[in-house]
């Protein structure tokens, strides 16, 4: 059973154009990650929200953490080539530090 | 943060054969080390967490006598494919995380496997 469900799927868009990318769940965690990851690379980590209602700014990328911390957004303004890639969501549930569940992930396409 | 080094990138075998992945914590000591499989445009499915000097922990559903896991030192954990089939073809990839949840779990640059 795949705990965090992504939204969209896929996105493919033209440079400059504005996203949103979602991450939803029925189960509480206590924190979220999002990660990248490009083609033939393992995913690399872009930021971590520990509380429910946070909102974190990286450059053009806005991250949100659900007020009932069981959904998290990503926006990514102005996009650009470089953001083409698979972003993954990651919780981590209550109970300790334990392993985290990853989301089914987002491929994103920007065209130049 | 941690640095972590996979090895091989890619690699093709023929079907019934045996490869060896490696999985070095190349500047932490990482005593728990967790491997991943993924499909094409798919998300990351843990296959099973390395424990230093003892037994993997393996996930519902994967075959702990086909994926054998080594984690002998606090560097490095290896994932062995027994004899390999073309199903088994697909992009491994460990991680060390961090010591908090907060720094993140760091990730190999990935292996892909080919069975021919």
């Amino acid at each position: 059973t795949q705990l965090l469900e992504q939204s969209p799927q896929f996105l493919s868009i033209q440079e400059g154009e504005n996203l949103t990318v979602y991450c939803n769940s029925s189960s509480v965690f206590s924190s979220l990650q999002w990660y990248r990851q490009e083609p033939g690379e393992g995913p690399v980590l872009l930021v971590t929200v520990v509380t429910g209602g946070e909102v974190k700014k990286l450059k053009r990328l806005t991250f949100q953490f659900g007020d009932a911390r069981k959904d998290s957004s990503l926006h990514i303004t102005a996009a650009q080539p470089g953001d083409t890639g698979l972003y993954l969501c990651a919780g981590l549930r209550y109970g300790g530090y334990q392993k985290v569940t990853f989301g089914t992930g987002t491929k994103l396409q920007v065209i130049p | 943060g941690a640095v972590v080094s996979q090895h091989p990138s890619w690699v093709i075998c023929k079907s019934g054969t045996s490869v060896k992945i490696e999985c070095r914590s190349l500047d932490f000591q990482a005593t728990t080390m967790f491997w991943y499989r993924q499909f094409p445009k798919q998300s990351l499915m843990l296959m099973a967490t390395s424990n230093e000097g003892s037994k993997a922990t393996y996930e519902q559903g994967v075959e702990k006598d086909k994926f054998l896991i080594n984690h002998a030192s606090l560097t490095l954990s290896t994932l062995t494919v027994t004899s390999a089939h073309p199903e088994d073809s697909s992009f491994y990839i460990c991680s060390v995380r961090g010591v908090q949840f907060e720094d993140g779990y760091t990730f190999g640059s990935g292996t892909r496997l080919t069975v021919v």
